[in-house]
């Protein structure tokens, strides 16, 4: 089965830094783009940065480039989502999804609160 | 980016009635390779979003079949030929052919 496991999220504070991982199973990883999707408590989904197989592509929604990187490390099956220079709006559940394009397979949520 | 506009943005249905979802784009969604990557997702209370249609109009496996979706370019539906009591939640429009894709603000389906 297709499996997306999210870890590392936490509470940090304002400025500070975290790095989100999402360990894929069940399926080629290389050969799928990923994405990272959030959602802010009790607001719709906003799509946050997407990253092409070979990890050669990268995205960013303007509210995090320039803050977040996203990598992949096709060896592990595992993408991550390094996380800087953290603001109170970005507090939201991030979720890993397969196919940056429209996700097919999503994980259950990391809570990343951003608060003093 | 490309704005994503739903409507309505609450839908009251009645168990066994019709719905329908609005979905427009602020630009065409027909990529250079001829596809156009519109998805809808179903989101329910406490649960991870799932994609019910992919490219306008094809069904995700599991998907039951009175989920349906249609359009092009810019301006695309999804209906629901009978609500059932499984139904509820928020459903989205994501477009992923112009990065960075974007989501729809979300409709919530509810019984009347």
């Amino acid at each position: 089965d297709v499996q997306l496991v999210e870890s590392g999220g936490g509470l940090v504070q304002p400025g500070g830094s975290l790095r989100l991982s999402c360990a894929a199973s069940g399926f080629t990883f290389n050969n799928f783009e990923m994405t990272w999707v959030r959602q802010a408590p009790g607001k719709g989904l906003e799509w946050v940065s997407g990253i092409a197989g070979g990890g050669d592509s990268t995205f960013y929604a303007d509210s995090v480039k320039g803050r977040f990187t996203i990598s992949r490390d096709n060896s592990k099956n595992t993408l991550y989502l390094e996380m800087n220079s953290l603001r109170a709006e970005d507090t939201a559940k991030y979720f890993c999804g397969r196919d940056a394009r429209g996700p097919d397979c999503w994980g259950q949520g990391t809570l990343v609160t951003v608060s003093s | 980016d490309v704005v994503m506009t739903q409507s309505p943005l609450s839908l009251p249905v009645t168990l066994g009635q019709p719905a329908s979802i609005s979905c427009r784009s602020s630009q065409s969604l027909v990529l250079s390779d001829g596809n156009t990557y519109l998805n809808w997702f179903q989101q329910r209370p406490g649960q991870s979003p799932r994609r019910l249609i992919y490219m306008v109009s094809n069904r995700d496996s599991g998907v039951p079949d009175r989920f349906s979706g249609s359009g092009s370019g810019t301006d695309f539906t999804l209906k629901i030929s009978r609500v059932e009591a499984e139904d509820i939640g928020i459903y989205y429009c994501m477009q992923g052919t112009h990065w960075p894709g974007t989501f729809g603000q979300g409709t919530k389906v509810e019984i009347k």
